[in-house]
């Protein structure tokens, strides 16, 4: 079946440490996005990726670092410059962003709570 | 800039209608949606309109879009406890990125 992984599904850190979370998708999209999740906060855009080799920063993209090297895989890096990194972490996927509706697929979404 | 607002919270008892409401305020034509999020996991798509219509139904969702007063309501009917979720309004950005906008997200509790 086709659709996004997320991993791990619960992350523990200790301040200082960098983390990395990891989406993988086998939908065939060209576009992927990092949200972020806190509660009462409804969901905020960390960064996205139109296609492989390029992304741009969203809404709060400080503290956080992306790749997209193939077009299957969009990891998240937290880093320790994160002040407050304790949240949901989703990541999405869509076909296309030019035209047309741009339905966004999600992936279950990863808890990284820091100690 | 864009914004898309929603009540935080809906209480209904099972077997009613559930009207949840929605703001947004980018007045070019665009695509809304709404998704819900059961406990402790992603999102999922229950339907999108694009602004040019007036009403979408698919079975039980009924989902009516007010263009003038940018006002979107999603009407799930015969509401049952399997709908408790958090329900969020989006919105597409103009431009070619794409990006949706969420709202804050109402949460739906439906007592038996």
């Amino acid at each position: 079946d086709g659709g996004i992984t997320q991993s791990p599904k619960y992350l523990f850190r200790k301040e200082g440490q960098n983390v990395t979370l990891s989406c993988e998708q086998n939908l065939n999209h060209d576009a992927m996005y990092w949200y972020r999740q806190d509660p009462g906060q409804g969901l905020r855009l960390i960064y996205y990726s139109q296609i492989v080799n390029d992304f741009q920063k969203g809404d709060i993209a400080e503290g956080y670092s992306v790749s997209r090297e193939k077009k299957e895989s969009f990891p998240l890096t937290v880093t320790s410059a994160q002040k407050n990194p304790t949240a949901f972490y989703l990541c999405a996927s869509s076909i296309n962003t030019i035209s047309g509706a741009n339905v966004l697929t999600f992936g279950a979404g990863s808890r990284l709570t820091v100690l | 800039g864009e914004d898309v607002e929603q009540s935080l919270f809906l209480s209904v008892r099972e077997g009613d209608s559930s009207v949840i409401n929605c703001t947004y305020t980018d007045s070019s034509s665009t695509y809304l949606y709404w998704y819900k999020q059961e406990p402790g996991a992603g999102l999922q798509l229950l339907t999108y309109i694009f602004s040019n219509m007036d009403m979408k139904q698919d079975q039980r969702l009924t989902v009516l879009l007010n263009k003038k007063d940018k006002h979107l309501s999603l009407r799930i009917a015969d509401t049952q406890t399997g709908d408790s979720a958090i329900y969020f309004c989006a919105e597409r950005y103009g431009g070619s990125q794409g990006n949706l906008i969420f709202g804050k997200g109402t949460k739906l509790s439906v007592k038996p």
